[in-house]
Order: C-alpha cells, then structure tokens, then sequence
C-alpha cells in the first residue's frame, strides 16, 4: 500500500463550485503540505502543517483552505472554483528532522476547473 | 530568498548516452539541495539529496549530482541513460524557514526527458 494517498484521482468540476480534495498518510509523519503543479513553474507551496494544531500558509495561498483532521490526514479545499486553479495537486509529508528532511509525495490529484 | 533554476526544460538523449541535467541555485547559506523525479502519472520521489559532507552525491537508479558552491550548481548525471528514465525532473532547494528547522523547499521548474531508442 502507497504511505501518501490522494483521493480522489481525478476531478472535473464547475466554477463556483466547492472541491475538497483529501490526502491520507501512513508514514507517521508531522508534517504534510500541498502543493499545485503547473506546467513549465514547478511545484509551488499552498499550505503545510507542523502538526494537527499548527497550519501555515505558503505562497499560493489565496483561494485555499486546509483542514488537518488528525495526525494522518490533510485536506485541501477549494470553497468557489475558478478556471485557473485547474492543475495537478500533491500532497507530501516529512519528518520534523529539518530542511534535509526527505518530502514524500503521494500521486497526486488532477483538477480541471470548467 | 531562496530560487532555483532549470535552463533546460526539455532535453532529448539517445538510450546509453551519458546525461547531465542542469541545476542552479540561489540562496545565501549553505543549501540543502535535491532531485526528484516525475514520471507520467506518479507523484515525485527522491533521487538523491545534499546537506554537507562529500559533494559528489549518489542516488538511486544510478544517478549522481555534484554540489558546487562557486558555481552555485548541483548537476545531476548519469553515465549511461536507460528508455525507463524517461520523466520530469526536478531541483529543489531547502532552507530554513524563520526561527524554525522547517524546511522550506523551492522547486525548480523542471527538465523533461524524452529516451530515444
């Protein structure tokens, strides 16, 4: 079974519209972030999060919230869609060893904002 | 702050030709330095990564990178290209972010690989 899950896989919704897209993980791990995926800009940082009880912002931000249920579990929400937030999502987590800590990324959500 | 950049966004070698990725960095103390790897439809997973110690790092499947500080660069390479190293590639570049030890990591905007056979 992976450590880091996306559910779900693929998604298309309308503008306006409210998305939440979830990340599991059993790693044990702290840490969990999202990020979104455009091509030809990299990986940018939406949200991370230390621990169940301390979320952060990252520099997309806007137009994004986050929930952290548990330990395990982080999830992204899109709360009025619009085209431009079409991309693909991912969700990683580390350990709480520092920057040479080791992100691991789950296989990712794609959205399609219509 | 800290930014990492990729001149190359798509290269194309023939399988068993030796390959190097380009990566350059910008940030004012020691980096820790990254790549990972995309292949279609997965999520990234780590080649190989550099904190301190020997600058000649060696990673999975075969590839190395160097980090050198006056050329602010950590090239990835790999002497010997296999059709199944077909991906994107990505450089990232980690750094504490504030008073804490988090690890904020800056993506370069990646290199495709395509194998010819």
């Amino acid at each position: 079974d992976a450590d880091v899950t996306q559910t779900p896989r693929n998604r298309i919704t309308k503008t306006g519209k409210r998305i939440m897209l979830e990340c599991s993980q059993t790693k044990g791990h702290d840490r969990m972030y999202w990020y979104r995926q455009d091509p030809g800009l990299g990986l940018q940082l939406i949200y991370y999060s230390f621990d169940v009880k301390d979320i952060n912002k990252g520099e997309i931000s806007d137009g994004y919230s986050v929930s952290r249920q548990a330990q395990a579990k982080f999830s992204l929400s899109l709360e009025s869609a619009i085209p431009n937030q079409t991309a693909l999502y991912f969700c990683a987590t580390s350990g709480a060893g520092g920057p040479s800590d080791t992100q691991y990324f789950g296989p990712g959500t794609r959205l399609t904002v219509l | 702050a800290q930014s990492v950049t990729q001149p190359d966004i798509h290269i194309t070698v023939s399988e068993g030709a030796s390959l190097e990725l380009r990566c350059n960095y910008s940030y004012g103390a020691t980096p820790y330095l990254f790549w990972y790897v995309q292949s279609p439809g997965q999520g990234l997973q780590l080649l190989l990564k550099y904190f301190s110690g020997d600058t000649l790092v060696q990673g999975i499947k075969g590839f190395e990178a160097e980090f050198k500080r006056s050329q602010s660069s950590f090239n990835l390479r790999k002497p010997s290209v296999h059709w199944s190293d077909a991906a994107e590639y990505f450089c990232a570049v980690g750094a504490k972010a504030g008073g804490t030890s988090y690890g904020k990591l800056t993506f370069g905007q990646g290199t495709i690989l395509t194998v010819h056979p």
